[in-house]
């Protein structure tokens, strides 16, 4: 009865190669996020969409790519894995509407490229 | 745009005493104001919000925050802090006014309470 459940919770893959993260909410949430913490346990904001629709795309770069296949899942591709993109992913969801309610996380995904 | 620090990195407290752990915030409107708790090797936990109304908010495990919108600040307290409190702590804003759901976070305060 996960919530917000992420797959895989740990990935180590090598520089270069092309890898997805997988999210997916059953709390009927209209919007979804992806959250970067680096080592230094930073939360930074990535992507956000809402109804299957991209509305925050921070400064990321363009080898991270969101797709949103229906307003239940939003997958992380990473294509040409980097050194630097070692870190722990963590998606979200949260309820539109008033009052505005917290976000509900993943249990986060640990990616380490080597 | 919307910003929140958290001045300190550490916080060390003893067990049984009151614990205090401070955030400040800066949006062009009335904040939305959230607290949320990492466990090792977890995901965040949502702790309590400030949307509106009194200015102190009680939220999970006994923990409470106070709004100061003259100081900008949403502190996080506890009167008796727990050796199991000891976590990451991150303060989190949404302004009401960007049109879009987007929560910033702190960079986060770890907590350590001591025996």
């Amino acid at each position: 009865d996960t919530a917000v459940s992420q797959t895989p919770k740990y990935l180590v893959t090598q520089m270069g190669n092309d890898k997805s993260i997988k999210c997916e909410q059953n709390l009927g949430h209209d919007t979804m996020y992806w959250y970067k913490q680096d080592s230094k346990k930073f939360l930074k904001i990535m992507f956000s969409y809402n109804n299957k629709e991209l509305i925050i795309n921070e400064t990321v770069p363009n080898r991270f790519s969101p797709k949103s296949p229906d307003k239940a899942h939003l997958n992380l591709h990473i294509n040409s894995l980097e050194l630097g993109d070692s870190a722990v992913y963590f998606c979200a969801s949260s309820p539109e509407g008033l009052p505005p309610l917290g976000a509900f996380f993943g249990q986060g995904t640990r990616l380490t490229v080597v | 745009a919307q910003s929140v620090a958290q001045p300190e990195d550490q916080v060390n407290v003893a067990e049984g005493n009151p614990l205090t752990v401070k955030c400040t915030y800066s949006v062009s409107g009335n904040p939305y104001l959230f607290w949320y708790v990492q466990y090792p090797n977890r995901g965040l936990q949502f702790l309590l919000k400030y949307i509106t109304g009194d200015n102190l908010v009680k939220g999970s495990y006994g923990f409470e925050a106070e709004f100061n919108k003259s100081q900008t600040s949403f502190h996080l307290k506890k009167p008796s802090a727990l050796v199991s409190d000891s976590a990451l702590y991150f303060c989190a804003v949404r302004d009401p006014n960007t049109g879009f759901q987007k929560l910033v976070f702190g960079t986060g305060t770890r907590l350590l309470v001591s025996p």
